[in-house]
């Protein structure tokens, strides 16, 4: 079975300082992955993805994402935290092979709330 | 400007009233989705699309219903037979099934 875990619902950083949300995943294929951010009654907006090309991958913003396969992590990272960085992200993985009749669907983490003081 | 709108930003529903969330997409995507937003739980899927005048159930399809008439256009009713409807629903598409997916701002439905 394929999944996806956030593991902090929350953290809070200073301004200014790095960011680190934490994701693993459980897939038994090599995997799609995503971050996306979605920021107080707003809709979700992609930051990154990862799709077996570099295991680096570069967002929107100065996020970035690292895809580990031997720790089986994606954590999202940011060197300097802006304010406008408050939100809720999500770790995402897609479904590649059947699975309930849901392939290519995808498998949400529960999200991590980001809070940046001042 | 290309996206997806959803519409109502907010909606009430009466004890035992069917409601219709709108979502409209001008991207040309073929694929459509619907899915269910709950504090602490993050999203569940209820319905996807993967071309006009088709559809597929979801996760949690139960107490919903939709249709794809129009490639643009993939309503969601949310029926009297939805027990816990108040939640944050949320429509994406993508350019085919199993690319990236793009969301809408989301409509808020609370129950009176």
């Amino acid at each position: 079975a394929q999944s996806v875990t956030q593991l902090d619902s929350h953290v809070s950083v200073s301004e200014g300082t790095p960011v680190l949300l934490r994701c693993n995943y459980s897939s038994s294929y090599s995997p799609s992955l995503f971050w996306y951010v979605q920021h107080p009654n707003k809709g979700l907006q992609l930051l990154l993805k990862y799709t077996s090309a570099a295991t680096l991958v570069k967002g929107i913003n100065g996020f970035e994402a690292e895809f580990k396969k031997s720790e089986t992590s994606f954590h999202l990272t940011k060197p300097s935290a802006h304010m406008s960085d408050a939100a809720e992200y999500f770790c995402v993985v897609r479904l590649i092979m059947n699975y309930g009749g849901s392939q290519g669907n995808l498998i949400f983490g529960k999200g991590t709330k980001l809070s940046v003081k001042p | 400007d290309g996206g997806i709108t959803q519409s109502p930003k907010y909606l009430f529903r009466k004890e035992g009233q069917n409601v219709t969330l709108s979502c409209e997409q001008n991207l040309n995507h073929d694929a459509m989705y619907w899915y269910r937003q709950d504090p602490g739980q993050g999203l569940r899927l209820i319905y996807y699309s993967q071309i006009v005048n088709d559809f597929q159930k979801g996760d949690i399809a139960e107490g919903y219903s939709v249709s794809r008439e129009k490639k643009e256009s993939f309503p969601l009713t949310v029926t009297s037979a939805q027990k816990n409807p108040t939640a944050f629903y949320l429509c994406a598409s993508s350019i085919v099934y199993q690319e990236t997916q793009y969301f809408g701002p989301g409509t808020r439905l609370l129950v009176l």
